[in-house]
């Protein structure tokens, strides 16, 4: 199975800072990546799929890249409601795996 | 518009079985399939696995066979988990999703997760 690691597992930020989360594969998995946001008590939200592209009603601070083994999510200036976990999820052979994810916290 | 609803919480004894559903409305049922995604208290996203909401078949993660089966009903438009034998460990909130532009994602539409808590 193609295991997804995230880094870092927290990250301490402030408002209007450009932040930048990695998601590493252990495979090669083309740009079949996406990331999602989640706040404690709710369901992940969709924000980027195949690498790089956005998903409708999605802020565009929000950005990825990558391809093969190695992906970024960026945020170009956190705002308030950007502290969550992220997390990445890979698809291949029919199959998804999640990162670990990473946790934004307010400095 | 498009939602997922989900059943309520759920309290059972280790041993003994749940179903949880998850209710699809504003789309064709048969549009996406349905995948199940597990979070245990304080842990990240596991994939469980997905079911064809056309054909039936599910498909189950490592770790997630045995015990789990995926099911459907279409005429009410609702996909349903079942978990069998439960032990202290399935305790979490479990979430159906579906839906989106890509298939090689888990969904853009997501239940609001139901929590079932195995407690003796």
């Amino acid at each position: 199975d193609i295991q997804m690691t995230q880094s870092p597992s927290t990250l301490s930020a402030s408002v209007g800072d450009r932040v930048t989360i990695t998601c590493r594969a252990s495979q090669s998995i083309s740009t079949w990546l996406a990331w999602y946001q989640q706040k404690p008590g709710k369901a992940p939200n969709l924000l980027i799929y195949k690498a790089s592209s956005l998903e409708s009603g999605v802020p565009s601070r929000f950005s990825g890249s990558g391809s093969g083994t190695e992906f970024t999510l960026t945020i170009s200036s956190l705002q308030p409601d950007d502290f969550a976990t992220y997390y990445c999820q890979q698809y291949s052979s029919n199959l998804y795996t999640f990162g670990q994810g990473t946790k934004l916290e307010i400095k | 518009q498009v939602q997922l609803v989900q059943s309520g919480s759920e309290l059972k004894k280790p041993g003994a079985s749940v179903k949880v559903s998850c209710k699809a409305s504003g789309y064709t049922f048969t549009t996406y399939g349905i995948n199940w995604v597990r979070q245990a208290p304080g842990e990240g996203l596991e994939w469980m696995g997905w079911i064809n909401t056309n054909t039936g078949n599910p498909a189950y993660a490592q770790g997630f066979t045995g015990r789990f089966v995926f099911s459907l009903d279409t005429s009410v438009s609702t996909a349903y988990m079942q978990i069998s034998s439960l032990k202290a460990e399935d305790t979490a909130i479990y979430y159906c999703a579906s839906g989106g532009v890509s298939a090689t994602t888990i969904g853009v539409y997501w239940g609001q997760g139901t929590v079932v808590t195995v407690s003796s």
